[in-house]
């Protein structure tokens, strides 16, 4: 099955400051890469997604980035700001009725105003 | 309207008792998830169901059963609770035949005693 690594665990900055995480996945047949955000106390929410069609995608401050040939893909946020604090997962998928999206474990940003 | 919507948003229970977590999308997906997500917040998939195939993950002990009683709902029952079985329970649903991002419910924060 899919293995989807996710680093850091935690990221602390300063606001203003950039911040990045990054994941590996395993399944070459994945080609579905969603970014999710949880905030406190709320069920995590799509940010940016990405397909392995296209090698980079931005919206406003966010950015995704994907190597296929690596397998990794990144999440980039620019000028972070308090707001930006939350817990963000990447998760891999792949099209099929019995395949399961598979998360990463998750990384706490905290953005230092 | 809320897409996933997910009851009770809170829920404290002794040991041995059994409860269920209601869930419903309005989205038409095809698929429905249910995620449990521990105190280090990872989140662990438990089931995954549409109307052709339920996939358990293995590792659910069987006191867990989803009960669906048509598409837009995905009921998670939960029979002897266990202490360890305090978590967040989150009910997701996406539409797996195009491979688009999960819907997330609000969670259901259950704390046995």
């Amino acid at each position: 099955g899919e293995n989807v690594e996710q680093h850091p665990s935690t990221l602390s900055v300063q606001e203003g400051d950039s911040a990045v995480i990054k994941c590996t996945y395993s399944d070459s047949a994945s080609n579905y890469f969603p970014w999710y955000k949880q905030e406190l106390g709320k069920g995590p929410q799509l940010i940016i997604d990405i397909r392995s069609n296209v090698g980079e995608k931005k919206d406003q401050r966010i950015a995704v980035t994907l190597n296929k040939t690596a397998k990794h893909f990144s999440l980039h946020i620019t000028e972070t700001q308090p707001e930006d604090s939350a817990v963000y997962f990447c998760a891999a998928s792949r099209s099929g009725g019995s395949y399961i999206p598979t998360f990463g474990r998750g990384t706490s940003l905290i953005v230092h105003p | 309207d809320t897409a996933v919507s997910q009851t009770p948003k809170y829920l404290v229970t002794q040991m041995g008792n059994d409860k269920s977590i209601k869930c419903e999308q309005n989205l038409g997906h095809d698929t429905m998830y249910w995620y449990k997500q521990d105190s280090k917040k990872f989140l662990k998939i438990m089931f995954s169901y549409n109307n052709k195939e339920l996939i358990i993950n293995e590792t659910v002990p069987n006191r867990f059963s989803p009960k669906s009683p048509d598409k837009a709902h995905l009921n998670l029952h939960i029979n002897s609770l266990e202490l360890g079985d305090s978590a967040v329970y989150f009910c997701a649903s996406s539409q797996v035949a195009v491979n688009t991002e999960a819907f997330f419910g609000q969670g259901t924060r259950l704390t046995v005693v």
